[in-house]
C-alpha cells in the first residue's frame, strides 16, 4: 500500500547540532509540507514544496531548510538546534493535481533539543 | 489578520451527540477541513466543505456558513473511539490551510 513515512520517530539532540528529519511518500504526490505541533497551538507551517526542486517557506520557516531532489522525499533540517524547535514535526503529502486537495499526514517525529 | 477560535476542551457521554464549533476570519477563504487526531497519532481527515450547507458522512456532518465565518462538526451516536482532538482547518487565498489549535473531545460511559 502506498504510504507516507517519517524518520526518526524519536529524537533527541543537543543545542547547535545539525539535524535532519526524513519524510518518504509513495503516492508520487506532487505537493509535501513540513509542519510542528506545539501544546496550545494549531499545526504550523514550516516549508512546503509543489514539486520537483520548488520549495517554498512557510509560517514559522526561520531555522529550517528543506530541498526536494525527487518526488518522493522532502527532508527538514535543522541547521542549529535551539531548545525551541523541540515539537512533534509532521510531514504531509498531497496530490498536486487541483485547487484544493485533502492532506495526508505521515505519523509524526518528536524531537527533543537539549 | 488570520484566526480561528474552537473551544479548548468538550466533554460528552457515549451514545449522546455534541457539535464542535469553529469560526474563523481568513484573507480569502477557499473551503474549510475538518481533522481527527488521536493522542500521540498524525492528523486524519474527516471532511471538506466549500459551499454552504450540512453535508453527512455517516455518523460524522460537517455545517459551513461562509457568510457568517462559521462551520461546526456534529458527531452522533458517540463512542469511546471518539474521544480526540478535532482540528478546524479554513483554506486562505493563498490554498493554505490555517489550522486551529484544535478541540479536545471526552467521552464519557
Amino acid at each position: 500500500d502506498a504510504e507516507i513515512t517519517q524518520s526518526p520517530r524519536h529524537k533527541i539532540t543537543e543545542t547547535g547540532r545539525q539535524v535532519t528529519l526524513a519524510c518518504h511518500q509513495t503516492w508520487n504526490h506532487n505537493n509535501m509540507f513540513w509542519y510542528r505541533q506545539d501544546l496550545g497551538h494549531g499545526l504550523r507551517l514550516i516549508h512546503y514544496s509543489y514539486g520537483v526542486q520548488d520549495t517554498n517557506k512557510g509560517e514559522v520557516s526561520d531555522g529550517y531548510s528543506v530541498s526536494r531532489s525527487n518526488t518522493e522525499d522532502l527532508p527538514l533540517t535543522l541547521e542549529s538546534a535551539a531548545s525551541s524547535q523541540t515539537s512533534v514535526y509532521f510531514c504531509a503529502s498531497s496530490t498536486g493535481t487541483g485547487d484544493m486537495e485533502t492532506q495526508y499526514f505521515g505519523p509524526g517525529t518528536r524531537l527533543l533539543v537539549l | 489578520g488570520q484566526n480561528i477560535d474552537q473551544p479548548t476542551e468538550m466533554t460528552a457521554t457515549e451514545g449522546a451527540i455534541v457539535q464542535i464549533n469553529c469560526t474563523y476570519q481568513t484573507s480569502g477563504f477557499n473551503g474549510l477541513f475538518w481533522y481527527q487526531q488521536h493522542a500521540g497519532e498524525a492528523p486524519t481527515f474527516l471532511s471538506y466543505n466549500v459551499l454552504d450547507g450540512l453535508e453527512e458522512k455517516g455518523r460524522f456532518s460537517s455545517f459551513l456558513s461562509r457568510s457568517k465565518g462559521y462551520s461546526y462538526l456534529l458527531l452522533k451516536e458517540l463512542q469511546m473511539k471518539d474521544s480526540a482532538s478535532y482540528l478546524c482547518a479554513p483554506v486562505d487565498s493563498n490554498y493554505q490551510l490555517i489550522w486551529g489549535a484544535g478541540t479536545k473531545l471526552i467521552i464519557k460511559p
